[in-house]
């Protein structure tokens, strides 16, 4: 298995921007997170699913903040309109079970100017 | 808002010796206690886990030592290696299916 699979690894863009992060988990895993994490808040939690239905979204930042899961194959976090304090390293993980703890991805490392 | 402890926040050790992260936790519903390890550029990956009913645990030349009283484990890295330079993060779990809260992370520096 490749892992779980982030896209993009870098995102520059510019403030007001739309910006869409993806993410694939492994195959047969029925959870999957999203965090971020930055040097002064360290890993935050911003959103979980299990089998594809959100459960806990209460670290979604604001309404700018979004998340879909369309099916077990493919995540998306978007943010819209992005601002300069939304740069940070986003990272998405799956997980089988806490008995098998989570997978994450290499993240996608997002500036907004 | 659960909450994880963790210290110190940077470690510098040479190497052979033993590195020791500490945290502690508030929620006395946390079953489950991993540790995991993030290389630059990296995701953090499962380094070694343990749940309440043990004391210890140990995974070659990594152990945690798990406190349910005082509502503490640590990771003691014995024999460091410059290889083992990372950061270091413990977490907690209410239990299975529930969200994982991180520690906020120790950068360990093993010097040659």
């Amino acid at each position: 298995d490749a892992g779980v699979i982030q896209s993009p690894r870098h995102e520059v863009t510019e403030m007001g921007q739309e910006v869409t992060l993806r993410c694939k988990p492994i195959s047969g895993h029925d959870y999957l997170f999203w965090y971020r994490q930055t040097m002064m808040r360290g890993l935050e939690l911003l959103i979980y699913f299990n089998n594809n239905v959100p459960i806990d979204d209460s670290g979604m930042p604001e309404d700018r903040f979004s998340a879909k899961m369309p099916n077990a194959s493919f995540s998306t976090l978007k943010i819209q309109p992005s601002e300069p304090r939304d740069s940070a390293v986003y990272f998405c993980a799956s997980s089988a079970g806490q008995a098998y703890g989570y997978t994450f991805g290499s993240g996608t490392r997002l500036t907004v100017v | 808002q659960q909450q994880v402890k963790q210290s110190p926040q940077s470690l510098i050790v040479q190497k052979g010796g033993i590195s020791i992260i500490n945290c502690a936790y508030e929620n006395t519903a946390f079953d489950y206690f991993p540790w995991y390890q993030q290389f630059p550029g990296k995701g953090p990956a499962l380094l070694i886990a343990i749940r309440p009913d043990v004391s210890e645990k140990k995974e070659g030349r990594f152990t945690i030592s798990f406190n349910k009283s005082a509502k503490q484990f640590s990771l003691h890295i014995m024999d460091s290696q410059p290889g083992d330079s990372a950061t270091y993060f413990c977490a907690s779990e209410r239990n299975s299916g529930d969200k994982l809260t991180f520690g906020t992370g120790t950068r360990l520096a093993v010097r040659p």
